[in-house]
Parts: structure tokens; C-alpha cells; sequence
């Protein structure tokens, strides 16, 4: 069957190395933002969160980074594992509750 | 705890049948998501509802039809298959932030 993440960039790090995930986002009026783990063959997974008037928060291994001014999100991922192979979504979510899902990346763990 | 639970996980439909996705959610959940993924994509949002009672049109509502039956429901319809329509979707549920999403239905239109 079809892959997920087979169209998205890709980003292949080495176990133990750290990694950085990039989003850019489009829409000033979002309160929230938030990045989403997906497993082949799953739905995605809430990983975390960061209101629009922060612009760090750090959760167990992650950290989100949030620039405003260059609308520029990142997901940084400690000591990175071989579990964390997944494609990596950032979504943005407004007063409506409306989620809307931005680009993708690919992260490949090598061993 | 189920969480989300999407019926059907397969469909094949030849194209101008309709038929209707359900979703169901167990954790009291106000607000409700329907998207779909193309392969290697990423999520597209085709309706939402943010609490029973109300829906509204995501970046891709063309073709497709939804209803909030009550606070754990929310369908999908397509009333006339196109191959485009070929993707596979999801269903979500939220309580703030944390979307929990179903396991996914896989359509196919031929």
C-alpha cells in the first residue's frame, strides 16, 4: 500500500543525534499551533503544543520553537530513537477550533 | 476505551455510488474532524464541526456532505464517487488541542 510521507521532504539523522523539524506557516490569526507524529498506516498523534503569544515550550525530549514575526514553527528532538521514524505534521488551530495541517517532513532514524 | 472508531476501514466504490463514512467517539469530545490523506500527503480538513449542532466547510468541502448526529457521531457522505475522491480518510475528535484521530478508511473509486 501507499506510504506515508512518500512525497514529503525528507530528514535522516543519526540515533542519538539530535533533530530539527521546520514548519512555515501562512495564517497570522492562529492561537494555536501544534505537531502531530504519524506512524505508517496510523493517524497522526498529538505531540505538543505552543499558544501564539509564546514562543518556547518544551515538553519530554521536544521543544517547540515559535517565530512570529518570520511565521517560522520548528519541533527540536532530543537524543533522537529509532521509534521516532514517523512523518512530522505542524497544524494550526484558530478561536473556531478549526485544524488545518501544514507540510510534512519525513524523519528517518539511522542506526 | 475505544477513543475514535471509523466504519469502514476498506471501501471500493465505482464511480457515481455514494456512501457514508462513520465515526463515533468515546471521550466526550465537542469538537469533530473529518480530513483525508492522498498518498504521501499530508491531511487536507474537508469539514469540521466544533461542538454538536454546528458544521463547517474545511479547505476541501467540494463532494462531499457531513452531519453531526449528536455529541459522539459525525459522517461523512459522498453523494457521487469520483476517482478523485480516492484518498484515504480520517476522523478526529478534540476537547482543546489534543485531536485524537481514528485509524482511518481506505476508499478506492473506480
Amino acid at each position: 500500500g501507499e506510504s506515508v510521507g512518500l512525497h514529503l521532504p525528507t530528514l535522516s539523522v543519526q540515533e542519538g543525534d539530535n533533530s530539527i523539524i521546520n514548519c512555515a506557516y501562512s495564517n497570522s490569526a492562529s492561537d494555536y499551533f501544534i505537531w502531530y507524529k504519524q506512524e505508517s498506516g496510523k493517524g497522526p498523534q498529538f505531540i505538543i503544543d505552543i499558544r501564539s503569544n509564546m514562543d518556547k515550550r518544551q515538553g519530554q525530549r521536544v521543544t517547540v520553537l515559535l517565530n512570529k514575526t518570520v511565521k517560522h514553527l520548528s519541533l527540536q528532538i532530543a537524543a533522537t530513537q529509532p521509534g521516532d521514524s514517523a512523518v512530522y505534521f505542524c497544524a494550526e488551530m484558530d478561536s473556531s477550533y478549526k485544524l488545518i495541517f501544514g507540510s510534512g517532513t519525513r524523519l528517518l532514524v539511522r542506526p | 476505551n475505544a477513543g475514535v472508531t471509523q466504519t469502514p476501514k476498506f471501501q471500493v466504490l465505482k464511480t457515481g455510488q455514494s456512501m457514508t463514512l462513520q465515526c463515533a467517539q468515546d471521550m466526550n469530545h465537542n469538537s469533530m474532524y473529518w480530513y483525508r490523506q492522498d498518498p504521501g500527503m499530508g491531511l487536507r480538513l474537508i469539514y469540521y464541526s466544533a461542538s454538536e449542532g454546528t458544521t463547517d466547510k474545511g479547505e476541501v468541502p467540494n463532494g462531499y456532505n457531513v452531519s453531526r448526529l449528536n455529541k459522539r457521531e459525525f459522517s461523512l457522505r459522498l453523494e457521487s464517487a469520483a476517482p478523485s475522491q480516492t484518498s484515504v480518510y480520517f476522523c478526529a475528535s478534540s476537547e482543546g488541542l489534543q485531536a485524537f484521530f481514528g485509524q482511518g478508511t481506505r476508499l478506492t473509486v473506480v
